[in-house]
């Protein structure tokens, strides 16, 4: 079973508006981590936002936020003021701690893009 | 601010080779993992390793695969005898083991295998 799901392959936003791209999650795990990344075309991976299960307020960092639903389990990305530069693959990422394991679970990614 | 390296950026090699992956990792960090990216596919996660031994692995990581730590700063990933499907970006990451354990990755060696 898919433990992320990321349904959208490809998102188009215009510049300076904002975008929520979707990502859903599957655990039984009660504490959990989700984050976000960032791969532009050059391929690295950029750490962006970080939300905890147990965290009582959604996560903001500068121009992104999470609008964390625990009862939906999603943790969609919020980017205000899309920028030309946000043109990149967006991935989402889980880890369950409970279970001592450290691998993140990643998502299929969504593909965004800022037109001018 | 302190940054994951990884060496080489792109390696073409040929089927049935050895191949070694380098990687530098934050500095203070405890945690080292290796996750691979096929072209147009989902991050997938290898191995993870601490304490200068595995932590965890995954089903892709089978006997062809090996890592270390030679040193105090570096961290490798072996592929003994590779194949067309070993064809990926491999990323190396680094975490800290404390609070959010955030696990910040390096730049990536795409490795061809021909």
């Amino acid at each position: 079973a898919q433990k992320i799901t990321q349904t959208q392959p490809g998102m188009f936003v215009q510049e300076k508006e904002a975008v929520t791209l979707d990502c859903t999650y599957d655990t039984s795990d009660p504490s959990y981590g989700l984050f976000w990344y960032k791969q532009p075309s050059s391929g690295e991976m950029i750490f962006l936002i970080y939300q905890g299960s147990y965290d009582q307020q959604n996560a903001t960092e500068g121009r992104y936020s999470l609008n964390f639903q625990k009862a939906r389990k999603s943790a969609n990305l919020v980017i205000s003021a899309s920028q030309l530069g946000d043109s990149a693959m967006y991935f989402c990422a889980m880890r369950e701690y409970d279970t001592g394991r450290r691998a993140l679970t990643f998502g299929s990614g969504t593909r965004l893009q800022v037109q001018p | 601010e302190p940054e994951v390296t990884q060496t080489p950026s792109h390696q073409v090699t040929q089927m049935g080779q050895e191949v070694i992956l380098r990687c530098v990792p934050i500095s203070n960090h405890l945690y080292f993992y290796w996750y691979r990216q096929i072209l147009g596919q989902k991050v997938e996660f290898l191995v993870s390793f601490y304490n200068n031994e595995i932590s965890e692995k995954s089903e892709i990581f089978d006997d062809q695969f090996s890592v270390e730590r030679p040193d105090g700063s570096n961290f490798t990933l072996k592929i003994r005898s590779t194949k067309l499907e070993d064809s990926a970006m491999y990323f190396c990451a680094s975490s800290g083991g404390e609070g959010t354990d955030t696990q910040y990755f390096g730049p990536g060696t795409r490795l061809t295998v021909l």
